[in-house]
């Protein structure tokens, strides 16, 4: 399976934007990527996903670099809710990771107010 | 839609008892996963069915762990016996998959079984 590296933790202060990146340099030319966050005492919540442009949704963005080995997920102005661990996950369409997303030890984002 | 349905929440029993963990996905999602979660692991991919199969349960710590999905709307995990070291906390998932190369997979998680063995 491909693998993704994020860093152990980052920090941010409240109403500010926060840039959490994710690095997947074995990526495949088809592989998926996702965001999932996971709120203390929550399961995994889907945050965003994208394959070769830029994504936006009304939670977050997505920039993904013009050789897809790395992604950005962008919270535009953090609040004190999105607190949470950030996992960035690589989603194989074929062979035996399809479908399958595996999950790495993420991103714990703290917001300070 | 209440979302993917857990039960119970909370579990705790004794070493060598068996426990069996529900899951109710979203109605109309066709593909359903389990995983586990500690913290020294993380959250672990156990096993993933599409279209009440299992498709791959190489995650499956060992035979004492099965799971079933009987129809589309029910899935079950069991551990007998159980063990200490199996306490974790399960999550199941659901996602719809129209077919293998339809895009994205998205999936919707319940709020998980805390499960204690002591």
């Amino acid at each position: 399976d491909a693998k993704t590296t994020q860093p152990n933790s980052m920090e941010s202060n409240e109403e500010e934007p926060v840039h959490l990146p994710c690095n997947h340099s074995t990526i495949s030319g088809t592989d998926y990527i996702h965001w999932y966050r996971q709120l203390p005492s929550q399961g995994p919540e889907y945050v965003i996903h994208g394959l070769t442009s830029n994504v936006n949704n009304r939670m977050a963005s997505l920039a993904i670099a013009e050789d897809r080995k790395s992604s950005t997920l962008i919270l535009h102005r953090a609040t004190l809710r999105d607190a949470a661990v950030y996992y960035c996950i690589l989603e194989g369409i074929y062979g035996g990771s399809q479908g399958n997303l595996i999950f790495g030890k993420g991103t714990k984002l703290s917001v300070k107010p | 839609d209440a979302g993917v349905i857990q039960s119970p929440r909370h579990e705790v029993t004794e070493m060598g008892q068996e426990v069996t963990l529900r899951c109710k996905p979203i109605s109309g999602h066709n593909s359903l996963f389990w995983y586990r979660q500690t913290m020294m692991r993380g959250l672990e991919l156990l096993i993933y069915f599409n279209n009440n199969v299992p498709i791959d349960d190489s995650g499956m710590p060992e035979d004492r762990f099965s799971a079933k999905m009987p129809n589309a709307s029910f899935s079950t995990l069991k551990i007998q016996p159980s063990e200490p070291r199996d306490s974790a906390v399960y999550f199941c998932a659901s996602s719809h998959r129209s077919s293998v190369v339809s895009g994205a997979n998205v999936l919707t998680f319940g709020a998980g079984s805390r499960l204690t063995v002591l």
